[in-house]
């Protein structure tokens, strides 16, 4: 079964340049989230989508983040202008819906891509 | 406060050794327990559930004790291949769905 796919892997942007994420989850996977990782923590949930439906975004920068789920399937996540901070690994994830399962389902996360902002 | 508190270590061991992970996370509204191991520049993969009775697979063991709100891992027998990174992981339920609280993780590093 082939895995949660992200792209690019990589990428270096100068601050106040624009960057886009790109996540392909796991077919028949209704929930997608987004996170942040940065370097020497733990993963911080961005937002969460529910088919193509924001369940949970109270985490996300909303002045300079921005994602989008338009067909309940592969998702972009877009930084404009990018910020020194903004430097982290981004993570996605996918899951079968948790509604349905008291809660929680297994995430299963995408290899990240890799952001660095100078 | 962090809601989910790991020591970062690094936790440095040799081969065959037992070593213990604690976590304590700060919100009675957790609901559900995790480990996930996340190996250097890989993602985080999910190791086991923490159950309150305490559960086992393999050389690993963890524990959960609601009262105190702490949670536990126990590696016995340590291997090369078991050095990584361990996150403690809390589902803080809200409405009908969870989310996903990381701690900072653990590092191990077990050498031959």
């Amino acid at each position: 079964e082939a895995g949660v796919a992200q792209s690019p892997r990589y990428k270096i942007i100068e601050k106040r340049q624009s960057v886009a994420f790109w996540c392909n989850p796991i077919s028949g996977h209704a929930t997608l989230y987004w996170y942040q990782q940065i370097l020497g923590q733990g993963p911080k949930l961005l937002i969460q989508f529910q088919n193509n439906g924001v369940v949970d975004d109270s985490q996300l920068p909303k002045d300079r983040f921005s994602a989008e789920r338009l067909k309940g399937v592969d998702s972009t996540l877009k930084i404009q202008p990018a910020k020194l901070e903004d430097s982290a690994v981004y993570l996605c994830a996918s899951s079968l819906d948790p509604q349905t399962s008291g809660g929680w389902t297994e995430q299963y996360f995408g290899p990240g891509t890799r952001l660095t902002v100078t | 406060r962090k809601e989910v508190e790991q020591d970062p270590g690094p936790f440095n061991v040799p081969e065959g050794a037992t070593v213990a992970f604690n976590c304590t996370y700060s919100n009675s509204a957790s609901q559900s327990f995790f480990w996930y191991r996340q190996d250097c520049r890989k993602e985080p993969k999910l190791l086991m559930s923490v159950y309150s009775s305490g559960n086992e697979d393999g050389r690993f063991t963890a524990q959960l004790n609601r009262a105190s709100q702490y949670i536990s891992l126990l590696i016995r027998d340590s291997k090369l291949s078991d050095s990584a990174t361990y996150l403690c992981v809390v589902n803080r339920y809200s409405g009908n769905t969870g989310k996903l609280i990381f701690g900072q993780g653990t590092t191990l590093q077990v050498k031959p």
